[in-house]
């Protein structure tokens, strides 16, 4: 079974620049997330699809970021404009189910200079 | 809102010795617990959950973890600590309705030889 698949691995990009990022989760996974993971921290729930539907995007700066899973399957996370606090690397996670494990992908690797 | 509580930002323990690596969460409801390791420049892999049945819940590399409902803890121990074990270890959270998969802040295990 293949796991979550992320690209780009990694991305430099100047500040006021826009960069997005793609996830294909593993076959069958109806939950999708995001996560942001800067340097020393744990991971923080950017926001959360089941399906097509977003069940949780609370953290979500919605003035410079935003995602979509338009089939349910595929996602995109977009930053425009990114900020230097925006360097970290971003998350994607999939799960069969709400109540069990999510499996995560290598992520990508942001730096905002 | 939940929460997880990593209190130890790192334990070091010498190879061969018994490994402790300490949780605990806030949350309404019955918690789903999840423990993962992440390895440098790498995602998060699971290691072990706690969905209901045994407080005592085992996984993967000889780890197991103890569910506390009075103490609200979830701990990862393994009895022999390895050198391949020096990782960041996250715990997470998520209540019984599915909502968003929560973590704590990791912890860095150093096994020295």
């Amino acid at each position: 079974e293949a796991g979550v698949a992320q690209s780009p691995r990694y991305k430099i990009i100047e500040k006021r620049q826009s960069v997005a990022f793609w996830c294909n989760p593993i076959s069958g996974h109806a939950t999708l997330y995001w996560y942001q993971q800067i340097l020393g921290q744990g991971p923080k729930l950017l926001i959360q699809f089941q399906n097509n539907g977003v069940v949780d995007d609370s953290q979500l700066p919605k003035d410079r970021f935003s995602a979509e899973r338009l089939k349910g399957v595929d996602s995109t996370l977009k930053i425009q404009p990114a900020k230097l606090e925006d360097s970290a690397v971003y998350l994607c996670a999939s799960s069969s189910l709400q109540n069990t494990e999510a499996f995560f992908g290598q992520g990508t690797r942001l730096t905002v200079v | 809102a939940q929460s997880v509580a990593q209190p130890e930002d790192q334990v070091n323990v010498a190879e061969g010795n018994p490994l402790t690596v300490k949780c605990t969460y806030s949350v309404s409801g019955n918690p789903y617990l999840f423990w993962y390791v992440q390895y440098p420049n790498r995602g998060l892999q699971f290691l072990l959950k706690y969905i209901t049945g045994d407080n005592l819940v085992k996984g993967s590399y000889g780890f197991e973890a103890e569910f506390n409902k009075s103490q609200t803890s979830f701990h990862l121990k393994k009895p022999s600590a390895l050198v391949s074990d020096s990782a960041l270890y996250f715990c997470a959270v998520r209540d019984g309705a599915g909502n968003k998969l929560t973590f704590g802040g990791g912890t860095r295990v150093l096994v020295k030889p």
